[in-house]
């Protein structure tokens, strides 16, 4: 079955230090891949997404994403963290041959940023 | 754009009461997800709808729960009767993943306290 790990549970980074939050997929076929922010007291809101068309990927608020097929991992990147940063981050897939809508969610990640 | 419109955003009731929960959907979309999010669990997906039928409905916890679709722009979740444990955050999405990725729109959720 289809799983996706994120691997810590909480992120603690300093203001302007590097943000990198792992994800990894279980999936023969490289599936459509997801970020999700939620900041307190929200819903889930679209960071970025992979749909093949490019490995590096490009989201809001700075935040880019790469796919490696060879690692199944589509790691979240920010070269600078910012107070405004802190939530809590899910990865989500979507397997190709499931022309459903059904999204896997990690366990999320819960970013602090410490000033 | 409308987004997905949750109500209420905020429910406090006491144990044994009826609790109805409301969504409404991005127009066009095929798809809608009930989940539900604690600091235990995680999100948990309960639900899901395709062109107003329940596809998947083996998250729901207990009988207790009950979810309908009258229509596509309408869905409802029913705790009766409510119990403490159900106190969590419940959040409606949906999806058209015909057109495009699939990723899921969400709402601001609807925070249920059962006292």
């Amino acid at each position: 079955a289809q799983s996706v790990t994120q691997l810590g549970s909480h992120v603690s980074v300093s203001e302007g230090a590097l943000v990198l939050l792992r994800c990894n997929y279980s999936s023969s076929v490289p599936p459509y891949l997801f970020w999700y922010v939620q900041y307190p007291n929200q819903g889930l809101q679209l960071l970025l997404k992979y749909t093949s068309a490019a490995t590096l990927v490009k989201g809001i608020n700075g935040f880019e994403a790469e796919f490696k097929k060879s690692e199944t991992s589509f790691h979240l990147t920010k070269p600078s963290a910012h107070m405004s940063d802190a939530a809590e981050y899910f990865c989500a897939v979507r397997p190709l041959y499931n022309q459903g809508g059904k999204l896997i969610f990690g366990q999320g990640t819960e970013l602090s940023v410490k000033p | 754009d409308a987004g997905v419109i949750q109500s209420p955003r905020h429910e406090v009731t006491e144990m044994g009461q009826e609790v109805t929960l409301r969504c409404k959907p991005i127009s066009g979309h095929d798809y809608l997800f009930w989940y539900r999010q604690t600091m235990m669990r995680g999100l948990e997906l309960l639900i899901y709808f395709n062109n107003n039928v329940p596809i998947d409905d083996s998250g729901m916890p207990e009988d207790r729960f009950s979810a309908k679709m009258p229509n596509a722009s309408f869905s409802t979740l029913k705790i009766q009767p409510s119990e403490p444990r159900d106190s969590a955050v419940y959040f409606c999405a949906s999806s058209f993943p015909g057109r495009d990725t699939g990723e899921l729109f969400f709402g601001e959720g609807s925070r249920l306290t059962v006292l």
